[in-house]
């Protein structure tokens, strides 16, 4: 019984190139989370996807972050033209449905790194 | 703006001793207060969450005490064991918004 999978758990990416971090939510899943945490800080949302919908983007970034879940496949979440400041572990978090309460299973995080 | 603040930053707790951890939060509108665990390089794990309808919930050696008028809800980890040292996460949320708004973590450490 697999639970979130992320891919790459590492990443390293000289500034302007693309990062595209995968994540496979929990199998029967349809609620995809994306979080960033930078270091000494606690996890930040980002966006809150469900199959072929953005439902929440409100944390993400205006500018080079997109995320998508498409209905076959894994979420995305993609950082174009990537800075040093993008530096960060990137966790992924699926549940059955919505609403609070709701428990986020969490995967183990793509640590990425901008040179 | 830090919506759920947690402290202290960091705990050192002898083997057997109780580790307690507060967290604080502003907006009144959360109804859902989960604690997740968090070792090395691994992602958060759910630990124990908690309701505003009840000031305590208990799960093993792990208790929530809320306290509603006060804004305040704090872990208690009892009989503290080596295998307890992680960085524990408040967090919180609204029904009807998925959002979990994190804490900065705490790094306890339990020394045999």
């Amino acid at each position: 019984n697999a639970g979130v999978m992320q891919n790459p758990r590492h990443l390293v990416r000289r500034r302007g190139q693309e990062a595209r971090l995968r994540c496979s939510p929990v199998k029967g899943h349809s609620h995809v989370y994306w979080y960033r945490q930078l270091p000494e800080e606690g996890l930040k949302f980002m966006v809150y996807l469900q199959k072929e919908n953005i439902i929440d983007e409100s944390g993400m970034p205006k500018e080079r972050f997109s995320a998508e879940f498409p209905k076959e496949g894994p979420s995305i979440l993609r950082i174009q033209q990537v800075v040093r400041g993008d530096s960060a572990a990137y966790f992924c978090a699926s549940s059955p449905s919505a609403g609070s309460g709701e428990t986020q299973y969490f995967g183990p995080g793509t640590r990425l790194l901008v040179l | 703006q830090q919506q759920v603040k947690q402290s202290p930053q960091s705990l050192i707790v002898q083997k057997g001793g109780i580790s307690i951890i507060n967290c604080a939060y502003e907006n009144t509108a959360f109804d859902y207060f989960p604690w997740y665990q968090q070792f090395p390089g691994k992602g958060p794990a759910l630990l124990i969450a908690i309701r505003p309808d009840v000031s305590e919930k208990k799960e093993g050696r792990f208790t929530i005490s809320f306290n509603k008028s006060a804004k305040q809800f704090s872990l208690h980890i009892m009989d503290s064991q080596p295998g307890d040292s992680a960085t524990y996460f408040c967090a919180a949320s609204i029904t009807g918004n998925n959002r979990l708004a994190f804490g900065k973590g705490n790094q306890v450490v339990v020394i045999p």
